[in-house]
C-alpha cells in the first residue's frame, strides 16, 4: 500500500525556470512531511519540511507548499539551477511512527 | 546534522551468500533505522534499532533474513542473510539526531547486486 505517491517519475526544466514537483498521500493522520534530495551516488539529504498546521514553508529557493484537504504538497524551485538535478523525494509520517517515502522524481535542469 | 558513513559502498554478491553492511555515525543517536530502496520503488523501512534492545521489524521483514546488531550508541550492521537477486538493492542507514526528531539524515548508501 502506497500512502505516499508522486506521480511523476521525471521533469525537466529550463534554467531560470520554476520547477514544481508533486506529491500525493493517502493518510489524513499524517502531521509531517519532508522532501529529500538525492545525487546518484549517495544518501537523500534533507532539504525541507512543513507540518501540517501550516500550508507554506519558505527556505530560499525552496518552498513547499501543503494542500491537506486535497491530500496533497509540491516544492517549488525559483530559479532552477543546474545543480538542483537530482531525484527528489517526499516523505510524510504521523509523529512518533515512521517515515513513508514516495518513489521519487528526476528533476533535470537544462542550462 | 550527523555525518553517517556505510562500508561497503558496493558489492557484488553470490546467490546463497550473507553480506554485512556497517554504518556509523559521527555522533551518540538513539535510534538508527535500515531502509531498503529497491529499483525505481521507494525508500522501505526494514527495521529500527536502538541500542540495547532488539531490533524492530517491519511487516515482511523478518530477523532470520536481517539480523540487525546496534552494539552501541554510534555503530550498527544488517546483514542480508541467504541473498537472492530479489535482494539487489541500495541498503540505507539513518538517524534522527539533535534536537529535530522530526527529520532523519541518511549514509551515502550501499548498493548491493546479487547474481
Amino acid at each position: 500500500d502506497q500512502q505516499v505517491k508522486q506521480n511523476s517519475p521525471s521533469l525537466s526544466v529550463q534554467e531560470g525556470r520554476i520547477s514544481i514537483l508533486n506529491c500525493d498521500y493517502t493518510n489524513s493522520m499524517f502531521d509531517y512531511f519532508l522532501w529529500y534530495k538525492k545525487y546518484p551516488a549517495e544518501g537523500p539529504t534533507f532539504l525541507i519540511s512543513i507540518s501540517s498546521i501550516k500550508d507554506k514553508n519558505e527556505d530560499g529557493r525552496f518552498t513547499v507548499f501543503l494542500n491537506k484537504s486535497a491530500k496533497h504538497l509540491s516544492l517549488h524551485i525559483v530559479p532552477s539551477q543546474p545543480g538542483d538535478s537530482a531525484v527528489y523525494f517526499c516523505a510524510a509520517r504521523r509523529t512518533g511512527n515512521q517515515f513513508y517515502f514516495g518513489t521519487g522524481t528526476s528533476l533535470t535542469v537544462i542550462p | 546534522s550527523a555525518v553517517i558513513s556505510q562500508k561497503p559502498s558496493r558489492d557484488i554478491c553470490q546467490r546463497g551468500t550473507s553480506l554485512t553492511i556497517q554504518c556509523q555515525v559521527d555522533s551518540q543517536v538513539t535510534m538508527m533505522f535500515w531502509y531498503r530502496q529497491q529499483p525505481g520503488q521507494s525508500l522501505t523501512l526494514i527495521a529500527t534499532a536502538n541500542q540495547g534492545s532488539e531490533a524492530t521489524y517491519e511487516s515482511g521483514f523478518v530477523i532470520d533474513k536481517f539480523p540487525i546488531s546496534r552494539p552501541n550508541l554510534t555503530f550498527s550492521t544488517l546483514t542480508v542473510s541467504n541473498m537472492s537477486p530479489e535482494d539487489s538493492s541500495i541498503y540505507l542507514c539513518s538517524v534522527e539526531f539533535g534536537t529535530s526528531i522530526e527529520t532523519q539524515y541518511f549514509g551515502p548508501g550501499t548498493r548491493l547486486l546479487v547474481l
